[in-house]
């Protein structure tokens, strides 16, 4: 149980171009998914966090008129990058956990998008 | 930021028990400790979770110091399917905690 699904898996978009990404949470609801991106060798960073029927929530230094993000349902939420740039060029992670649960259990990560932007 | 210090590497022989030290001198009485891993271009997959107790379960074995300021994950019979970034987190109960990850430690896993 506790299947996130994530899609595209990887994408090819021109410069200026918007792409929007898909996270599904298949067995459960989620009334809380996480946004992550993560540059070659380096660590994954939070960028927002998607809330079911409200704004989602952005860590600081992260543009929100640039990584919209779109929680309608309980099982999806979505992260469009707006007016792509070459240096949006990243792997995209979203993550969930059943909000049935307490936090004693772990969250389930997408498989990521890797985005590349010409 | 992270509240958590890892070693950046670590190697370990196919069949010999890997173990994996984190320190989270800082950790609160509300917070458990995580442990994921990421393998090479895929997201981070869980593996065991902790708050005072040790834990184990079919991937791992998590021993957790009585004062709680370290542990150690414990793959007990690596394999090289196994080489991969570990890393520890510490996040406090709740559905929408989120998780801030640090840089991990890079397991390999030689044959």
């Amino acid at each position: 149980g506790a299947v996130v699904s994530q899609h595209p898996s990887w994408v090819i978009c021109k410069s200026g171009t918007s792409v929007k990404i898909e996270c599904r949470s298949l067995d459960f609801q989620a009334t809380t998914m996480f946004w992550y991106r993560q540059f070659p060798k380096q660590s994954l960073m939070l960028m927002a966090t998607s809330n079911e029927g409200s704004k989602a929530t952005y860590e600081q230094g992260v543009e929100k008129d640039k990584f919209l993000i779109n929680h309608a349902s309980l099982t999806l939420s979505t992260l469009t990058v707006t007016s792509a740039h070459p240096e949006d060029s990243s792997f995209y992670i979203c993550s969930a956990s059943p909000s049935t649960r307490g936090g004693g259990y772990g969250y389930t990560f997408g498989s990521g998008t890797r985005l590349t932007v010409v | 930021d992270a509240k958590t210090t890892q070693p950046p590497s670590m190697d370990c022989a196919e069949g010999r028990a890997a173990n994996l030290p984190c320190n989270h001198s800082t950790i609160s009485g509300n917070e458990y400790v995580y442990w994921y891993r990421q393998i090479h271009s895929q997201g981070p997959q869980y593996i065991i979770h902790g708050l005072k107790n040790n834990e184990t379960n079919e991937m791992a074995s998590l021993i957790i110091t009585e004062d709680r300021k370290s542990s150690t994950l414990i793959l007990p019979h690596a394999t090289l399917r196994d080489t991969a970034v570990y890393y520890c987190i510490v996040r406090a109960q709740g559905g929408s905690e989120k998780l801030v990850f640090g840089k991990g430690t890079k397991l390999t896993v030689n044959p």
